[in-house]
Order: structure tokens, then C-alpha cells, then sequence
């Protein structure tokens, strides 16, 4: 065990639809990262969170947004929802900001399956 | 947090042996690295990384080189365990997690 909670675990909803996804990191860690993984994508960084506050953005696209609320959790919101986005959604946590080194150690979350319909 | 790619490389290694695993990276200007170990129906899990001002770095049972010069990056496990089987996923990163790309991966295989 992580120390890292997603919820929900299993997620089924229609093309169109939006939905929420939800991680709470390990106590003290002040980083959130939001990471892809699909069959024909393989595993993608989506964006991350630091303290409160954006860090750095990767492959995400604009129908997605996340946030950290200042309890350090953090929500990705998936919106006008597509087959494609049908994918394992993993969030991480660490303690740093994310410039190498021990404290930028991440740890996985046990991930939310998404299908879209 | 099943296996991804259906067509990833495998190595297949005898239990008990050396497994050498390969990763290419892209960007010359990436600041660490870092492989991670994706056992099935799990989540990715951290094993070592290593900054870009370093060539080597070990830890338990396990090393990681970095070829700055020809971008490419190694991880070593030493002993091969039925417990390592796994797919190992390498990623770049510029700092503050800017650029974070993964590789395609690869999936060990342990034999008896």
C-alpha cells in the first residue's frame, strides 16, 4: 500500500458525459501528478500539482483540468468524453517539487479504471 | 494497472541471472531519469533514478547507467527473481516535471 487513495476504482460512463476523479496523496507530500496509461498510448504524464499550485502540464488535453484544493487532494475532471479516453487514470504524490533526488520519490496510487461507452 | 502494449519487448532471463534492460531517451536537456517497475493489475512503482550529472548509481539489487552521449540509459537487476516480472517503463524528466516523457516499456520475464 501507497499511501496514495484514488477514488473511485472503476468509473463507466457514456461519450459526452464528464466525471471526476479524485486522489488524496500520502500525508506530507505536497505533490500530485496525473498520468494516462492506455493500451495504445502507453503511459502518459498528464500535469502536476505542487502545494496548491500548477507545476508542470504534460500531454493533457483542454476537455481535461485538475486541481489541488489547500487539503493537498487534488480532482481530475474529464469532460465531453470520448472512446479514447478509456484508460487507466494513476495519480502520484511525492514529497518534493519534482527535481530529482530522494524527496521526489513518487508514489502510485492503485489508479481509477475509466471506460467510456 | 494491467500490462500496456501487447507488442512490448520482452526479455526473458533465467532465475538467478543478470537482467540488463535498455531505454533510448530523447532529450539531451533532460535533468533525471527515472525507471519504474509496473508488475500486473498494479500501479507504476518508483526503483531508482538517477540525475543527469551522474553516470552510475546503485541500489538494492539494482544499478542504473547513463550514457549521456549516445542518450541511453540502462537499468541492471542483479539476481533475477520470480518476483521482479514485471514491465520497467524508463522516463525522462526536465526539472519540475517539465517534459516528463516515459518510454514504450518492457516487460521481464523470469524463467524457473
Amino acid at each position: 500500500d501507497s499511501g496514495v487513495t484514488q477514488t473511485p476504482k472503476h468509473l463507466i460512463t457514456a461519450t459526452g458525459q464528464r466525471v471526476t476523479l479524485r486522489c488524496s496523496p500520502r500525508s506530507g507530500d505536497l505533490s500530485v501528478y496525473w498520468y494516462q496509461q492506455s493500451l495504445d498510448q502507453g503511459l502518459q504524464f498528464l500535469i502536476q500539482y505542487y502545494n496548491g499550485e500548477e507545476r508542470a502540464k504534460g500531454n493533457i488535453l483542454e476537455r481535461f483540468s485538475a486541481q489541488q484544493f489547500p487539503d493537498l487532494h487534488s480532482e481530475l475532471n474529464l469532460s465531453s468524453l470520448e472512446l479514447g479516453d478509456s484508460a487507466l487514470y494513476f495519480c502520484a504524490s511525492s514529497v518534493g517539487g519534482g527535481s530529482g533526488g530522494p524527496l521526489n520519490e513518487q508514489f502510485f496510487g492503485p489508479g481509477t479504471r475509466l471506460t467510456v461507452l | 494497472g494491467e500490462s500496456v502494449g501487447l507488442h512490448l519487448p520482452t526479455l526473458s532471463v533465467q532465475e538467478g541471472d543478470n537482467s540488463i534492460i535498455n531505454c533510448a531517451y530523447s532529450n539531451s536537456a533532460s535533468d533525471y531519469f527515472i525507471w519504474y517497475k509496473q508488475e500486473s493489475g498494479k500501479g507504476p512503482q518508483f526503483i531508482i533514478d538517477i540525475r543527469s550529472n551522474m553516470d552510475k548509481r546503485q541500489g538494492q539489487r539494482v544499478t542504473v547507467l547513463l550514457n549521456k552521449t549516445v542518450k541511453h540509459l540502462s537499468l541492471q537487476i542483479a539476481a533475477t527473481q520470480p518476483g521482479d516480472s514485471a514491465v520497467y517503463f524508463c522516463a525522462e524528466i526536465l526539472i519540475y516535471g517539465q517534459n516528463f516523457v516515459f518510454g514504450p516499456g518492457t516487460r521481464l520475464s523470469v524463467l524457473p
